[in-house]
């Protein structure tokens, strides 16, 4: 079984840009949730959705979105690019959006803003 | 509000010595605790999880935790560690509303 898949890897923005980032959760999974990780910051959670709708949201401004589409595949886009966004993003998928569900991790996509 | 609290930014330890990885967090409600692993270049896996019943928690590669309501503590612990353990180590806290609250990581560093 294929795990969850980020993509891309690695991208190279400048300020006032606009990025979206990928993610394709296992097969079956219907739970999608984002995270911004930074050095010495831990994990900030961005958003979570199921079923295509989005059901938690982290204390991030507008400029950071996403959504879910029907085979559970979700997207994230921060427009307006800072320098601050310079982070590893992370997703994660799982079964459903209990909250002791175990939670699968992609790699990442590493977004750097110059 | 909800917050985790992971004492040691770094611990260094040589191979085969226990460790200990502190975890606190703050909450008044029942909650959901895990650690979660980051080995270099990598995505974060579950080591493991505490939901109910004993205050005992066995994960893989040898390590358990123990849960303690009156200390709000889930301390991350291993007999001795290898090589292979060096990582990034995650704790986390659930409440029922799913979102997850993470502390800020320790990193593990084993000395030969």
């Amino acid at each position: 079984k294929a795990g969850v898949t980020q993509t891309p890897r690695y991208l190279i923005k400048t300020r006032g840009q606009q990025v979206t980032l990928s993610c394709s959760p296992i097969s079956g999974h219907r739970s999608v949730s984002w995270y911004q990780q930074t050095p010495g910051q831990g994990l900030q959670f961005l958003f979570e959705y199921f079923s295509e709708t989005q059901r938690n949201k982290g204390n991030f401004p507008g400029r950071f979105s996403g959504r879910q589409f029907s085979n559970s595949r979700s997207e994230m886009n921060v427009s307006t690019l800072e320098l601050g966004d310079s982070a590893l993003y992370l997703c994660a998928s799982s079964l459903s959006h209990r909250a002791e569900e175990k939670l699968f991790f992609g790699s990442g996509t590493q977004l750097s803003v110059l | 509000a909800q917050s985790v609290t992971q004492l040691d930014s770094q611990v260094p330890v040589f191979e085969e010595a226990p460790v200990e990885l502190r975890c606190n967090y703050s909450s008044s409600v029942s909650v959901y605790l895990f650690w979660y692993v980051q080995y270099p270049n990598q995505g974060l896996q579950l080591l493991l999880k505490y939901l109910s019943g004993s205050t005992l928690v066995k994960g893989i590669n040898g390590f358990e935790a123990e849960f303690n309501k009156s200390q709000t503590s889930f301390h991350l612990r291993k007999p001795s560690v290898h090589i292979s353990d060096t990582a990034e180590y995650f704790c986390a806290v659930s409440e029922s509303n799913y979102q997850l609250i993470w502390g800020a990581g320790t990193k593990l560093i084993i000395k030969p």
